[in-house]
């Protein structure tokens, strides 16, 4: 089967650096993916992680383990415009199919 | 007008109403999605076209149904709901290329959906 999870709220507050874990069991592993969801609208693309390592663009990194099928999204300098789900998604074998988990809401407050 | 478009951005329904979601993409994409968002789950895949043949169903009722007439343009039939059917249903685009560039997807902003 597939299983991806991550936790469903977290709080921090402005200018602090904030990590989301994401952990996944999916057949077939072919990259994973970050969105950001703000409310009301659509997914935005973050980041992509194929092979093992951190990518870093910007305030936001992104971290790949795939012998221990574990991910995190890092934020740093946070704003209040940060606040928002992260969406954790995998990319399994076949075709550009993306398994996404629950989301993570970020609260980031003054 | 460039991204993926969805249409309307909110539809409220009985349920014995027949509605149409509208979805356009101008990226030149040659996949479009179908997805379920509900709140506290995952985003659920409906439906995926590639070059407009349908590849993927994943036992979605038959009260939804998709039509893509071309690569740019993907539609979701509506008949006879249920109210747990409501939930905001996005669509996406992407670029099918297997082992090629990592392109995830384009998303739309979605159709908030409320049946009644």
């Amino acid at each position: 089967g597939q299983n991806i999870d991550q936790p469903t709220e977290m709080t921090a507050t402005e200018g602090a650096i904030v990590q989301i874990n994401c952990t996944y069991q999916t057949s077939g592993f072919n990259g994973l993916f970050w969105y950001q969801q703000h409310a009301g609208e659509a997914p935005t693309f973050l980041s992509y992680n194929v092979l093992d390592g951190l990518e870093e663009k910007g305030r936001f990194s992104s971290f790949l383990s795939r012998s221990k099928g574990y991910s995190y999204l890092l934020l740093k300098e946070l704003q209040m415009k940060d606040s928002a789900s992260y969406l954790c998604a995998v990319r399994g074998t076949g075709f550009q199919k993306l398994v996404f988990g629950t989301g993570t809401r970020l609260l980031v407050s003054p | 007008e460039t991204g993926v478009t969805q249409t309307p951005r909110h539809l409220v329904m009985g349920m014995t109403n027949k509605k149409s979601l509208k979805c356009e993409q101008h990226l030149g994409h040659n996949a479009m999605y179908w997805y379920k968002q509900s709140a506290k789950k995952p985003l659920e895949l409906m439906f995926v076209y590639s070059l407009e043949e349908r590849v993927e169903n994943n036992s979605v009722p038959s009260r939804f149904s998709p039509e893509c007439p071309n690569s740019s343009h993907l539609f979701l039939h509506l008949h006879t709901l249920q109210p747990e059917d409501s939930a905001l249903y996005l669509c996406a685009s992407s670029q099918d290329v297997v082992g090629g560039l990592p392109y995830g997807y384009t998303f739309g902003s979605g159709t908030r959906l409320t049946v009644v």
